[in-house]
């Protein structure tokens, strides 16, 4: 698969806080997906974007696909506790496959 | 909404024992894959499929196999566990058409003593 790299590894949010994630690669991916996974659970699609440039909303959450189509972040506004979590950045770069990131672990701070 | 199933949840085995871990989906997705996970680490391909009768290995080499009989089913075998077998394995499907979003099931942890 293609090497992604996402940032930060881990965070701590504070209820309210806005946070950011961000996914970038030396490859050109097609699409880009990200992904929020509970323990013990399977990842749930967030986002998808389609095109370079594009930004597109989910609720509190926002995305955009980088125009060089290489990188993409995750914003998540105003953020309440059910926000932790792991999150995935995805890349397609063909008909089949995704390359996932390592994931950012979103913690709630004491 | 994604409806694909995955059986056992949570499975703890002795070292030889072969097992299966099964995967559905309702969905009549043509196409399905099967990721492993460490925990918190990033997921890898070790199997897919494109349609009934085309299986293919993926970026992770696995002992495991695979088959593809019906359009709705994509069970995963390892034929004698170790524990280095031991992980979070996650099935996936997507439609034949449109961008490629994969749906996952709840994922088997397995446990190899």
């Amino acid at each position: 698969g293609q090497q992604l790299n996402q940032s930060p590894q881990s965070m701590f949010i504070q209820e309210g806080e806005d946070v950011s994630m961000n996914c970038t690669s030396s490859s050109i991916f097609n699409t880009w997906l990200w992904y929020k996974q509970d323990p013990g659970e399977g990842p749930v699609l967030l986002i998808a974007l389609y095109k370079a440039g594009e930004l597109t909303s989910n609720g509190r959450l926002t995305a955009q696909f980088g125009i060089t189509r290489k990188d993409s972040f995750l914003n998540i506004s105003a953020s309440i506790p059910s926000d932790v979590g792991i999150y995935f950045c995805a890349g397609r770069y063909n008909d089949y496959k995704l390359s996932f990131g390592a994931g950012t672990t979103v913690t709630v701070r004491a | 909404e994604a409806d694909i199933y995955q059986t056992p949840r949570y499975l703890v085995i002795g070292t030889g024992k072969k097992i299966t871990l099964e995967c559905s989906q309702t969905m009549g997705h043509d196409k399905m894959y099967w990721y492993q996970q460490d925990p918190g680490m990033e997921l890898h391909l070790i199997h897919y499929s494109y349609g009934v009768n085309s299986t293919e290995k993926g970026d992770l080499s696995s002992e495991s196999t695979v088959s593809r009989i019906r359009t709705e089913h994509f069970p995963l075998t390892l034929e004698s566990a170790r524990p280095s077998h031991t992980s979070q394995y996650l099935c996936a499907s997507s439609p034949r058409q449109g961008p490629g979003e994969l749906f996952f099931g709840e994922g088997s942890r397995l446990t190899v003593l």
